[in-house]
């Protein structure tokens, strides 16, 4: 089976630095991908990781580590806008496209 | 942009009808995926396609089916309502697994049984 853990619930301040932490146990691990989820809207893709290492995109970077079954989205001078939830989910090589989710992390952005 | 549309944002259907839910997506994507969203339970699959006329059964198939007629559409089907599906219902779609398969997210219809 597959098991990926994250955080219920963050709060953080604007202007501040966060990490959302998640980890997973999975067979057959392919990558990883973050998603953000706006209250009321559809996820939308923030990154994808299939290699060891940091990636970073602007504000918003993502980290695996594939030996430790771990990865972490940093997001950085946060804004009101980001309050959010967000999303992690693996891919397997099943040969198809599927992802399994995480539950969420509600992030909370306050003034 | 791609575009994923789904034809209700919100529904209300009675114990026992049947609940057609219809997604479109225009950028060609092989593949395409029906999701329910939970509170504390999070984003559970329901059923993929991969291709038109093929379909696979996600992680929690039971009282749903699916059809793919065409390579743009994908719809779900609640062939008995129950009120144990009222939820929000997420279409995706994506490129087959390789460089670029980010699955792309429908606006999501929220059904509610009664």
């Amino acid at each position: 089976g597959q098991n990926i853990d994250q955080p219920t619930e963050m709060t953080a301040t604007e202007g501040a630095i966060v990490q959302i932490n998640c980890t997973y146990q999975t067979s057959g691990f392919n990558g990883l991908f973050w998603y953000q989820q706006h209250a009321g809207e559809a996820p939308t893709f923030l990154s994808y990781n299939v290699l060891d290492g940091l990636e970073e995109k602007g504000r918003f970077s993502s980290f695996l580590s594939r030996s430790k079954g771990y990865s972490y989205l940093l997001l950085k001078e946060l804004q009101m806008k980001d309050s959010a939830s967000y999303l992690c989910a693996v891919s397997r090589n099943s040969g198809y496209s599927t992802l399994t989710f995480g539950k969420g992390t509600m992030l909370l952005v306050s003034p | 942009d791609v575009k994923v549309t789904q034809s209700s944002r919100y529904l209300v259907k009675r114990t026992g009808e049947k609940v057609f839910l219809e997604c479109v997506q225009d950028m060609d994507h092989e593949n395409m995926f029906w999701y329910r969203q939970d509170p504390g339970l999070g984003l559970r699959l329901i059923y993929f396609s991969y291709d038109v006329k093929m379909k696979e059964k996600g992680d929690i198939p039971e009282g749903y089916s699916v059809s793919r007629e065409k390579k743009e559409r994908f719809s779900l089907i609640l062939e008995s309502a129950s009120t144990n599906q009222t939820s929000m219902y997420l279409c995706a779609s994506s490129q087959p697994q390789g460089e670029s398969f980010e699955q792309y997210f429908g606006p999501g219809t929220r059904l509610t049984v009664t």
